[in-house]
């Protein structure tokens, strides 16, 4: 249990364009879910906390017009990187975090989705 | 958020037992102690997690000392696949994790 995808695993936009990536949580359901971007060797940095139902809180410097989050459902979080550019070329990572999940989880642990690998021509 | 420090990169031998240790010296009272795995181009993997002393599972032992400033991953009898970025990550219940540089394991033959 405690499973998050995203979709799509990675996607090649030329510049300009907009980009949706999708995180589900397909056992249990999230209130709220967490964007990350990770650059090659480098560590994950947090982009924004997603609440379900409510405005999500992005990290500083991070732009949120840029990077549009909607958590519409307990189960579904989007990331749209809007006009996408070369520099937003990178690996996006959402997680979920569950409270005590009985059998499965640590409290305050977050669980990772797979990653979508982005590249702006 | 207590800030952590970590070796950037380590390196051991098939069979080995791998000891990792981090940082934590502002460590608040709530704070527990989180380790994740991370392998390339895939999501951070939870291994582990404790408060204090030692916690054990079916992959690796976490060691607290008592005043908790510190804490050791420890992995038995690594193998190639282990290879991996190793995250210690400290915060309380609610609080979002800051992710340092982590530690490189690479293992060798």
């Amino acid at each position: 249990g405690a499973v998050v995808s995203q979709h799509p695993s990675w996607v090649i936009c030329k510049s300009g364009t907009s980009v949706k990536i999708e995180c589900r949580s397909l056992d249990f359901q999230a209130t709220t879910m967490f964007w990350y971007r990770q650059f090659p060797k480098q560590s994950l940095m947090l982009m924004a906390t997603s609440n379900e139902g409510s405005k999500a809180t992005y990290e500083q410097g991070v732009e949120k017009d840029k990077f549009l989050i909607n958590h519409a459902s307990l189960t579904l979080s989007t990331l749209t990187v809007t006009s996408a550019h070369p520099e937003d070329s990178s690996f996006y990572i959402c997680s979920a975090r569950v409270w005590g999940l009985a059998g499965v989880s640590n409290d305050n642990e977050q669980f990772f989705g797979p990653g979508t690998r982005l590249t702006v021509l | 958020l207590a800030k952590t420090t970590q070796p950037i990169s380590m390196d051991s031998y098939e069979g080995q037992e791998v000891n990792i240790t981090c940082s934590h010296n502002n460590i608040a009272t709530n704070d527990y102690i989180t380790w994740y795995q991370q392998f390339p181009s895939q999501g951070p993997r939870f291994i582990i997690q404790g408060y204090k002393t030692k916690v054990t599972n079916e992959v690796a032992s976490l060691f607290i000392p008592a005043d908790r400033k510190s804490s050791t991953l420890s992995l038995p009898r690594v193998s190639l696949s282990d290879t991996a970025v190793y995250y210690c990550l400290v915060g309380d219940y609610g609080q979002n994790f800051v992710f340092g540089p982590g530690t490189r394991l690479s293992v060798l033959p």
